[in-house]
């Protein structure tokens, strides 16, 4: 499974943009990238899924260049409740019950 | 629609006891999966099923059995607890599927040997 490298923490204000990069260098052809959300107290929570460009839903958007070794999940406009750990996960059937969450990156907005 | 429900949510264990987590899950998932988290760590899996009848080891399976008897229920037992073992417990599961659904999380057991 493709080992993944995210920073450990990050600190941004309420209303601002924050960008999460993952660096996924040896993934697989059938790897997709997915991001969790985890608050204090509470199990990881799906935000996104990708394969390849670019995915957008109403919590975040996902961006993947086209090498597919890094990736890049956007909080657009964050709030005080979007302090919380992500995760960023690759992998792919059948093999993706191996899939492990690392420590993730603690985001923390502040007012 | 519950999701994934984890009974109990709080136990207090002395070393050598015994006891069982049950998760239970109603959106009729093959995959479940046992995780551990502990302070300031990610998640690792413990084991996980792909079906009912089935389990297998994941990444810290010492010291833990599990059970898969009917599909909507993964169990998971700590036959001498060890305060080692004390952590937050996840539950998760998954339907088969070739596309990488994401997995749904219970809120978690948390759990203290003493």
């Amino acid at each position: 499974l493709a080992k993944t490298t995210q920073p450990i923490s990050m600190d941004s204000y309420e209303g601002q943009e924050v960008n999460i990069t993952c660096s996924h260098n040896n993934i697989a052809t059938n790897d997709y990238i997915t991001w969790y959300q985890q608050f204090p107290s509470q199990g990881p929570r799906f935000i996104i899924q990708g394969y390849k460009t670019k995915v957008t839903n109403e919590v975040a958007s996902l961006f993947i260049p086209a090498d597919r070794k890094s990736s890049t999940l956007s909080l657009p406009r964050v709030s005080l409740s979007d302090t919380a750990v992500y995760y960023c996960l690759v992998g792919a059937y059948p093999n993706d019950y191996k899939l492990s969450f690392g420590a993730g990156t603690t985001v923390t907005v502040r007012a | 629609n519950a999701g994934v429900t984890q009974t109990p949510k709080f136990r207090v264990l002395k070393t050598g006891q015994s006891m069982t987590l049950l998760c239970a899950q109603d959106m009729n998932h093959e995959y479940m999966y046992w995780y551990r988290q502990d302070p300031g760590m990610g998640l690792r899996l413990i084991h996980y099923s792909v079906g009912e009848g089935t389990t297998a080891k994941g990444e810290v399976p010492d010291g833990y059995n599990v059970s898969r008897l009917k599909k909507q229920n993964f169990l998971l037992g700590l036959e001498s607890a060890a305060p080692s073992q004390t952590s937050v417990y996840f539950c998760a599961s998954r339907p088969w599927d070739i596309h990488n659904q994401p997995q749904h999380f219970g809120d978690g057991t948390r759990l203290s040997i003493l």
